[in-house]
C-alpha cells in the first residue's frame, strides 16, 4: 500500500495563476482532509469530507475550493494563487470522521511569487 | 477557543531522555496525540493517548496526561539522533468531529 500520496511535490506559481492539489489514498478510507503548514503556525485544517460526496469548511478556507472525486480521491483547488498560501500543503485521510487516526502525505511545497 | 501550544525548541544530548510538553484547552477532546515530522516529510503518528488514561508506555516513548491541568507530555527515553525531528501534539477538539487542533511543534536537536 502507498498510503497517502500527493502531487506534484512542489510547484512555483505566479500570483493570480490557478492550480489543482492532488490527495489519493489507498486505504479504503472514508474521510479525508486538506491542511496547511506554516512557520510556527503548526497544522491548519482547509477542508475536509467526511466521506464521498461531502464536504466541509475547516479553519481556513478562503481562497480554496475542494473536489471528493471518489472514495480515493479529494483535490484542493487555488482558482487565483496570492502569495500569502505560499505553504506546505498536506493531505490526510482517516478510517471515519470520529476517534479515528489521520494518516497523512508528504506533502506539497507551493511558493506563489 | 480551541488552542494547543508548546514551546519551540528542544536540544539533548544523545543518550539524554527528552520531555517534550504541551497545553490544550478543550476538556473535550477524547483523543490526544504526538505526530513526527522528519524533515521533507509529512507527519507520522508517534502515539496517542484517550483522555481517560494518565499515562501510556510505548518502547522508549512514555506519554503523560494531566487532564486537570490540561498539560500533556512526551517523553523519549534515550535519545538518539535519528530522533531529531519536529514534534506536534494535537488533540481531537470539541463535538468529535474529527478536526484535529496541532500545536507550533517543537524542533528536538539530539546533539551527538
Amino acid at each position: 500500500n502507498a498510503g497517502v500520496t500527493q502531487t506534484p511535490k512542489f510547484q512555483v506559481l505566479k500570483t493570480g495563476q490557478s492550480m489543482t492539489l492532488q490527495c489519493a489514498q489507498d486505504m479504503n478510507h472514508n474521510s479525508m482532509y486538506w491542511y496547511r503548514q506554516d512557520p510556527g503556525m503548526g497544522l491548519r485544517l482547509i477542508y475536509y469530507s467526511a466521506s464521498e460526496g461531502t464536504t466541509d469548511k475547516g479553519e481556513v478556507p478562503n481562497g480554496y475550493n475542494v473536489s471528493r472525486l471518489n472514495k480515493r480521491e479529494f483535490s484542493l483547488r487555488l482558482e487565483s494563487a496570492a502569495p500569502s498560501q505560499t505553504s506546505v500543503y498536506f493531505c490526510a485521510s482517516s478510517l471515519g470522521l470520529v476517534l479515528e487516526t489521520q494518516y497523512f502525505g508528504p506533502g506539497t511545497r507551493l511558493l506563489v511569487l | 477557543g480551541e488552542d494547543v501550544e508548546q514551546s519551540l525548541f528542544l536540544s539533548v544530548r544523545e543518550g539524554d531522555s527528552s520531555v517534550i510538553n504541551c497545553t490544550y484547552t478543550d476538556s473535550s477532546s477524547t483523543y490526544l496525540y504526538w505526530y513526527k515530522q522528519e524533515p521533507g516529510a509529512g507527519l507520522q503518528l508517534l502515539t496517542y493517548i484517550f483522555s481517560n488514561m494518565d499515562m501510556k508506555q510505548d518502547q522508549r516513548l512514555t506519554v503523560l496526561l494531566n487532564k486537570k491541568d490540561k498539560h500533556l507530555s512526551l517523553r523519549i527515553a534515550d535519545t538518539q539522533t535519528g530522533d531529531s525531528a519536529i514534534y506536534f501534539c494535537a488533540e481531537n477538539g470539541a463535538g468529535n468531529t474529527g478536526k484535529l487542533i496541532f500545536g507550533q511543534g517543537t524542533t528536538l536537536q539530539v546533539k551527538p
